[in-house]
């Protein structure tokens, strides 16, 4: 099965932006790959944020948002509040599985 | 209240069976695909298996394939994972997740595989 690429750690200061990427090794990550991104805090089920590439859910804060930059699905999250600290999960569909990525550790410091 | 509730993991040896459940309430599970999705502890989360919205369509990871079974009951509006012939690799918590936007999740189950 496919591999999905994510960057194991990325730090961001408070109020600030970062972008998270999510990559495939079979090639660029596309809408047709409807793409999801997740939150998990420790001792949490995870939370789901962004499906198909770019909507949200009714509970996703407005200041994450999903796209797709250079052939990979991107998080980008713009005004970090402490507690978007988490583990983040992006998630890839192919035609008969789906694949998620080994999620990036964001500290907000 | 909308939610998914697992059950059935405990504590089991290598090349036991379990059969995981997972009921759904305040949705009629039967309109989605279902998934299960199991986490290591301290490790990342792996897609385990999927299941449409009739149970016509099944589709399983490469390492749970041939062991694994997913099936539902939508008339009780509940969804089961068969495992089989279980390695110390399986261990780890086990959700059920809707399908289709993959709003809602449950609490998770816990599967330890171990002598």
């Amino acid at each position: 099965q496919a591999v999905v690429t994510q960057e194991p750690s990325l730090t961001v200061s408070p109020g600030g932006t970062v972008t998270l990427t999510c990559g495939s090794s079979t090639g660029a990550v596309t809408s047709g790959h409807y793409p999801y991104w997740f939150q998990q805090k420790p001792g949490q089920a995870p939370k789901t944020l962004i499906y198909d590439t770019s909507n949200k859910h009714s509970w996703t804060p407005a200041r994450f948002s999903g796209s797709l930059l250079g052939g990979k699905a991107a998080l980008t999250l713009s005004g970090a509040q402490p507690e978007d600290e988490a583990e983040y999960y992006c998630l890839v569909s192919y035609s008969n599985a789906v694949v998620f990525g080994g999620g990036t550790k964001l500290t907000v410091l | 209240e909308v939610q998914l509730v697992e059950s059935g993991g405990g504590l089991v040896q290598p090349g036991g069976s379990l059969r995981l459940s997972c009921a759904a309430s305040g949705f009629t599970s039967s309109s989605y695909w279902m998934h299960w999705v199991r986490q290591a502890p301290g490790k990342g989360l792996v897609w385990v298996s999927g299941i449409n919205s009739d149970g016509s369509r099944t589709n399983y990871a490469d390492s749970v394939k041939g062991r694994f079974t997913v099936s539902r009951d939508n008339a009780k509006n509940t969804l089961h994972l068969q495992v089989n012939s279980l390695r110390a690799e399986d261990t780890a918590v086990y959700y059920c997740v809707r399908g289709e936007g993959w709003p809602i999740w449950g609490q998770g189950t816990m599967v330890t595989v171990s002598s």
